[in-house]
């Protein structure tokens, strides 16, 4: 069974542009998350949607960034316009259930770097 | 507000135990977990224990906590070369959705 997948898997991009992330959940976990590690800090929790709908996005940092997950399988994480301070690592999990006992599994994450 | 704090780094020889150190603010959390990061992968659940146990052993890792102080640890035995990785701690937090995780340890192993 393949696992969560993110592409790319590194970005470089300057300042003002736009880039967008993509995360492709297991198959069939109807819960997908993003969560970002700046600088390394922690891991801090962005959102969470379950299918298509966005159940806590309390993490967002600001409107510069928009998730989406149209059709409830892959979503995407836009950046516009990127900022110095959006470069990180941006990781995508996702679980069968909502509940503490579903676990998250987590991709390989996405390495933003912002010039 | 929740918060996990860890050291960022730790030092041991092989063949040496490691011992990783987590702190936790928020007494309300369910599960407690340790992640692991190996470089260009991602995370990965190493060992997980609920709020209403003080210890849980699996094979050569050990996780005590220790409800009263918010303190939580893991004990590796007969650290190997594939110890390697960034260790985080991490916490269910109040919420099902997301988890709450420190900064990382970052375990080396010296020969």
């Amino acid at each position: 069974e393949a696992g969560v997948t993110q592409f790319p898997s590194h970005s470089v991009i300057e300042k003002g542009q736009t880039v967008t992330l993509r995360c492709d959940p297991i198959s069939g976990h109807d819960n997908l998350y993003w969560y970002r590690r700046v600088m390394g800090k922690e891991i801090k929790f962005l959102l969470h949607f379950v299918k298509e709908s966005k159940q806590d996005e309390s993490g967002m940092p600001n409107n510069r960034f928009l998730a989406e997950r149209t059709g409830g399988t892959y979503s995407t994480l836009k950046v516009q316009p990127a900022e110095l301070e959006d470069s990180g690592v941006y990781f995508c999990a996702s679980s069968q259930g909502t509940s503490l006992n579903y676990e998250q599994y987590f991709g390989p994450g996405t390495r933003l770097t912002v010039t | 507000g929740e918060d996990v704090e860890q050291s960022l780094f730790l030092s041991v020889r092989e063949g040496d135990s490691s011992v990783i150190n987590c702190t936790y603010t928020d007494s309300s959390s369910t599960y407690l977990y340790w992640y692991k990061q190996e470089p260009g992968a991602g995370l990965q659940l190493l060992t997980y224990i609920f709020s209403n146990m003080d210890m849980k052993q699996d094979q050569r890792l050990t996780v005590l906590l220790n409800k009263k102080d918010k303190h939580l640890s893991l004990r590796i035995a007969d650290t190997q070369t594939g110890d390697s990785a960034i260790y985080f701690c991490a916490e269910s937090g109040s919420s099902a959705s997301k988890i709450i995780f420190g900064s990382g340890t970052r375990l080396s192993i010296r020969p």
